[in-house]
Parts: C-alpha cells; structure tokens; sequence
C-alpha cells in the first residue's frame, strides 16, 4: 500500500537551531501534503498544506518565515522550523492523498517529536 | 464549539468487550475519516466514508449524513487495539482535515 516516510523521528536541539524534517512518498506521488502539529493530550492542528511547484498555504496563526515549507519534487515536501525555540517543541506530521482532488483516505508518516532545550 | 467532537474523551475495557466511540460534528461534508494513533504517533487511515457502513476485520464504522453523526464499534476487543481513535473531517470540501480530540482507548487483558 501507499507510504509516506517521514525523517527523523525525533530531534532534540538547542534553542535557536533551524530543524529540517522531511516527508516522502515512497511508492505514489504527492503533488499536495499536509503538514500537522500536534501538542500533549491535544488533537492534531493542520498548519499548512504544501503544493509541488507552488508556494505553500498556511493555516491562520501560523508563521510562514518560522516554517518554511519547500516542495520541490512530487515525492518530497519539507518542513523548516527556523530558529526553534521550547514553545515549538511539538509532535510533527505530514500526511498526503494518493491523488489530488475528491475524498482521498489520507497516508500519514509516522511523525516527528521535536524537543527544543 | 469545535466542528468535530468525538466521546468518550477515554474508554477503559476488558478485553473481549464491544467497543463504540462517536463522533458528531457541525459541518456539511462529502466523507468522514477514522483513524488510529499508536502510542508511538503513527497514524493510521482505517476508514473512509459517506454514508451507511464499511467493514474491516473486527471494526466497523457507520455514519447517518442528516444526523451528522459517526460511530466506531470494535467487535471482540483486544489490548492491541489500545490506541487513539480519531474521527476527522474535511474542511470546506477540500482535502484537509478537520480533526476529533481523539478517544484514548485502553483495553486491558
């Protein structure tokens, strides 16, 4: 069935540090992923939904400058927290459809927990 | 109010037991999304629907559009099936999704 491979599963970094994760998928292409985060005993919040070739669109309240999203090919969308302080340490995870457009069952990556010290 | 809410909050049970979990929410949609969260965060699609009932294996999900309402049942319960269970639905017909709070299930040997 469809994966989609997230890396890396965890990161524990300094405040201040900028922090890569990436999520591909690994037998389909993605021209739309979604990007969520999700906080301790809460529900996950989408932040914004990347689109192969075209600039992302976030979700209210979230700050395009501090995550940068880039999808430059249809298997690979990537989220930047720049300059990540403690109030970002969070539960990260990307899903995306088989196929663009209609109801589509969503595949998700198996997340990332970001820790900032 | 949020557009997707889902009860119990947390459901303890015995293994063996029949297990239901709702799902109500505010807003029309074309399909509604279940999925399970494993303690580690993975996330797991186990249905997708838009009316009447699909199966797989021991669980079950139904929906009623006009009652704006879903339910997941697992028929003889087992401690794997200690998860997450999040109901979600799709925001203004596009493909992102609007999420339940989840219900934590735990199903003790």
């Amino acid at each position: 069935g469809a994966v989609v491979s997230q890396h890396p599963s965890w990161v524990i970094c300094k405040s201040g540090t900028s922090v890569k994760i990436e999520c591909r998928s690994l037998d389909f292409q993605a021209t739309t992923m979604f990007w969520y985060r999700q906080f301790p005993k809460q529900s996950l919040m989408l932040m914004a939904t990347s689109n192969e070739g075209s600039k992302a669109t976030y979700e209210q309240g979230v700050e395009k400058d501090k995550f940068l999203i880039n999808h430059a090919s249809l298997t690979l969308s990537t989220l930047t927290v720049t300059s990540a302080h403690p109030e970002d340490s969070s539960f990260y995870i990307c899903s995306a459809p088989l196929w663009a457009g209609g109801n589509q069952p969503q595949h998700f990556g198996d997340g990332t927990r970001l820790s900032i010290l | 109010k949020n557009e997707v809410e889902q009860s119990p909050q947390n459901l303890t049970a015995q293994e063996g037991e029949f297990i239901t979990i709702n799902c109500s929410y505010s807003v029309g949609i074309s399909a509604l999304h279940w999925l399970q969260q494993h303690p580690g965060g993975g996330i797991v699609s186990l249905f997708m629907l838009s009316s009447g009932k699909k199966k797989h294996g021991r669980l079950i999900a139904t929906i009623n559009i006009q009652e704006k309402h879903s339910s997941l049942h697992i028929t003889a319960s087992h401690p794997r099936d200690s998860a997450v269970y999040i109901c979600a639905v799709p925001l203004g017909g596009a493909q992102k999704l609007v999420f339940g709070q989840g219900t934590r299930l735990t199903i003790n040997p």
